[in-house]
């Protein structure tokens, strides 16, 4: 069963702006993590930030995490067309095993 | 290796044929993962191996599916007689495998695209 749900499903930007999704889960987390998955290939990992942890910073990403709402975002600043992707948190399953993805938001930047 | 490898990339089969997918996770990694992605869809946990401990098979949606792990490296998943919804993208990760599996980064290969005519 899904944990994460990304917000919004799908996001259209022009290069250099801002692109900021959303993720909400449903249940207690070691920690959590956001893949970016380009058409047709593997997933490539961003950032992992744990439930102690409140912002993590990495170039042009910044992903927040606030555990009392059970939600995350992330946020890819001065977008460009090569940001072009699916994004998609995960979160653990609860025998920590295993992450437990969303649908993903699917970003579009366009030049 | 430099990363994750899988074969076959693609694979085309007919309705109730076995088929077999590869992984080759990174060298040095003792945690293997196996997931599933349907079109449009997130990933799916299939099944976890971690060192000689015995693998979490909850993820495996019916007894038609099993993976193996020979040598705590190279895994295999198998499909038996396959059915048309089994048609997805498998995807295989490993972690160093130091910690419990969500504490680490996995790295992902770039799949084994499944159809099922």
């Amino acid at each position: 069963s899904q944990q994460g749900e990304e917000d919004p499903q799908a996001l259209s930007i022009q290069e250099g702006e801002n692109a900021t999704m959303n993720c909400s889960y449903k249940t207690s987390i070691n920690n959590l993590q956001w893949y970016r998955q380009n058409s047709g290939r593997g997933l490539v990992h961003l950032i992992l930030i744990r439930s102690n942890e409140r912002e993590k910073h990495s170039g042009r990403l910044r992903v927040t995490l606030d555990t009392s709402k059970k939600s995350s975002s992330l946020l890819i600043t001065a977008s460009r067309a090569a940001d072009t992707a699916s994004y998609f948190c995960a979160t653990d399953n609860q025998a920590g095993t295993a992450l437990i993805f969303g649908k993903g938001t699917t970003l579009s930047v366009s030049s | 290796g430099a990363g994750v490898s899988q074969s076959p990339s693609n694979k085309v089969t007919e309705k109730g044929k076995d088929v077999e997918l590869r992984c080759d996770p990174i060298s040095g990694h003792t945690a293997l993962y196996w997931y599933r992605q349907s079109l449009g869809q997130g990933l799916e946990f299939l099944i976890y191996f971690q060192g000689n401990s015995a693998p979490d098979k909850s993820g495996l949606p019916s007894d038609r599916f099993s993976a193996e792990r020979t040598g705590g490296s190279v895994s295999t998943l198998t499909i038996q007689r396959t059915q048309q919804e089994d048609s997805a993208v498998y995807l295989c990760a490993s972690s160093l495998g130091g910690l419990v599996g969500t504490q680490e980064t996995q790295y992902f290969g770039p799949g084994t695209r499944l159809l099922v005519l």
